[in-house]
């Protein structure tokens, strides 16, 4: 159980473009996701939480209207990178947890090239 | 600001034996505490947890020991195998929210 699904596993794409990242629980109502990055060695840094029906949450730092965040669903959330930059490029990873639960289930993460 | 610290970026032992990886706090309003294993380019796999109420957690190989006047933790593997080589993060949560603070991660080692 708590399985969390990403996709695209990897993705490259051109400087200017925009990226959606999906990412899904399978098996589980997620009331609340997040997403975060890892940069290559480093620990995962939280970009925002996002409640189902509501806005996102981002962190300080992170850019809203670079990164577009949409919860629609109890089961989907996705991330768009807006016209994304080389230095954009990184390893993006959703998590997931249902409202009881403490414990956060990740997806297998996103790789993201931009050139 | 390193609130979760994870002073060891690394640890090898020998298959069979016990691998101990360590975990410091500093924010007294964590209440509850995470461990997950990572591997390269997957998301990470929640092992284990503990509360704040709680000094000691097991299940399985796997137990944590939290100690709160020290604010520190630890995950205790015990036998180790080679699967068990990768990274584990500690991660904390704060009493009011649900979002994780993660350490910088540990790599385990573990040898045949």
């Amino acid at each position: 159980g708590a399985v969390v699904s990403q996709h695209p596993s990897w993705v490259i794409c051109k400087s200017g473009t925009s990226v959606k990242i999906e990412c899904r629980s399978l098996d589980f109502q997620a009331t609340t996701m997040f997403w975060y990055r890892q940069f290559p060695k480093q620990s995962l840094m939280l970009m925002a939480t996002s409640n189902e029906g509501s806005k996102a949450t981002y962190e300080q730092g992170v850019e809203k209207d670079k990164f577009l965040i949409n919860h629609a669903s109890l089961t989907l959330s996705t991330l768009t990178v807006t016209s994304a930059h080389p230095e954009d490029s990184s390893f993006y990873i959703c998590s997931a947890r249902w409202t009881s639960s403490y414990e956060q289930y990740f997806g297998p993460g996103t790789r993201l090239t931009v050139t | 600001d390193q609130q979760v610290k994870q002073n060891s970026p690394s640890l090898s032992v020998q298959e069979g034996r016990i691998s101990i990886l360590n975990c410091d706090y500093t924010n007294s309003m964590f209440d509850y505490f995470l461990w997950y294993k990572k591997y390269p380019a997957e998301g990470p796999t929640f092992l284990i947890s503990i509360s704040s109420i709680k000094d000691k957690n097991e299940d399985g190989r796997f137990t944590v020991f939290l100690n709160k006047s020290a604010k520190h933790l630890s995950l205790h593997i015990v036998p180790s195998q080679p699967g068990d080589s990768a990274v584990y993060f500690c991660a904390a949560k704060e009493t009011s929210g649900s979002r994780l603070t993660f350490g910088e991660g540990t790599q385990l080692t573990v040898n045949p």
